[in-house]
């Protein structure tokens, strides 16, 4: 069974950055790319970006392409989603996902439960 | 980039209900789009895969299916556990989430 176990909440002042991980277990890490979604209150789901750590191949939406930084450490199975330039509006629950493809399509199958990241001033 | 529009936004609806939650894509997006049912305080969860096809484990009650550009999800008999917020997704250029729709008790 895949587990995506993410870091705990942060608290963090606006400008600065906040580096948020997520360990994988139960599946073969580096082969399936990893993606980043969040969720500020009372808005909805937003995809961030991606990374496959074999390949160590990346991609963004638009939005975040200048703020987010994707980077993994195969030896522990982990990857990170560096933010930067915090503003208040970061404020959010960021999740990561496997995605896995089924008929060419893909989905996001395991989540890891989430992590609050606050931004003040 | 590929804009998907989910409607309603909420709906209310009692236990048993039949309920239809809608996603247009503004371009053929074929059968790349997902639907996931999201709790407060809970990580999303996959619901139907590729337009129609039920993820593992998920009732029968849910449904999708597509005509064109447009897709639906349907609960057939509306369930306690099923009030929820539930996401349509595209992943046939990036991974564009709906709005999202609110099923709220009646």
């Amino acid at each position: 069974q895949v587990q995506l176990v993410q870091s705990g909440a942060e608290v963090k002042r606006t400008g600065s950055s906040v580096k948020v991980s997520c360990k994988a277990s139960g599946g073969t890490f580096g082969s399936s790319t990893i993606s980043w979604v969040r969720q500020a209150p009372g808005h909805g789901l937003e995809w961030m970006g991606g990374i496959t750590p074999i390949f160590g191949t990346t991609d963004f939406a638009q939005k975040f392409l200048a703020r987010v930084t994707l980077s993994t450490d195969e030896s522990k199975s982990t990857v990170y989603m560096e933010l930067s330039s915090l503003r208040s509006d970061d404020t959010a629950v960021y999740y990561c996902a496997r995605e896995f493809v089924f008929r060419g399509v893909i989905g996001f199958d395991y989540w890891g439960r989430g992590t609050l990241v606050t931004v003040s001033s | 980039d590929i804009q998907m529009t989910q409607s309603p936004s909420s709906l209310s609806a009692s236990v048993g209900d039949r309920v239809s939650i809608t996603c247009r894509a503004s371009q053929s997006i074929s059968d790349s789009l997902n639907w996931y049912q999201h709790k407060p305080g809970k990580a999303p969860k996959l619901l139907i895969h590729a337009a129609s096809y039920l993820q593992s484990g998920v009732p029968s009650r849910f449904s999708g299916s597509r005509s064109g550009t447009d897709f639906t999800l349907t609960i057939s008999s509306l369930q306690p556990e099923d009030f929820a917020t539930y996401y349509c997704q595209e992943t046939y250029s990036r991974r564009t989430f709906g709005q999202g729709t609110r099923v709220e008790v009646k």
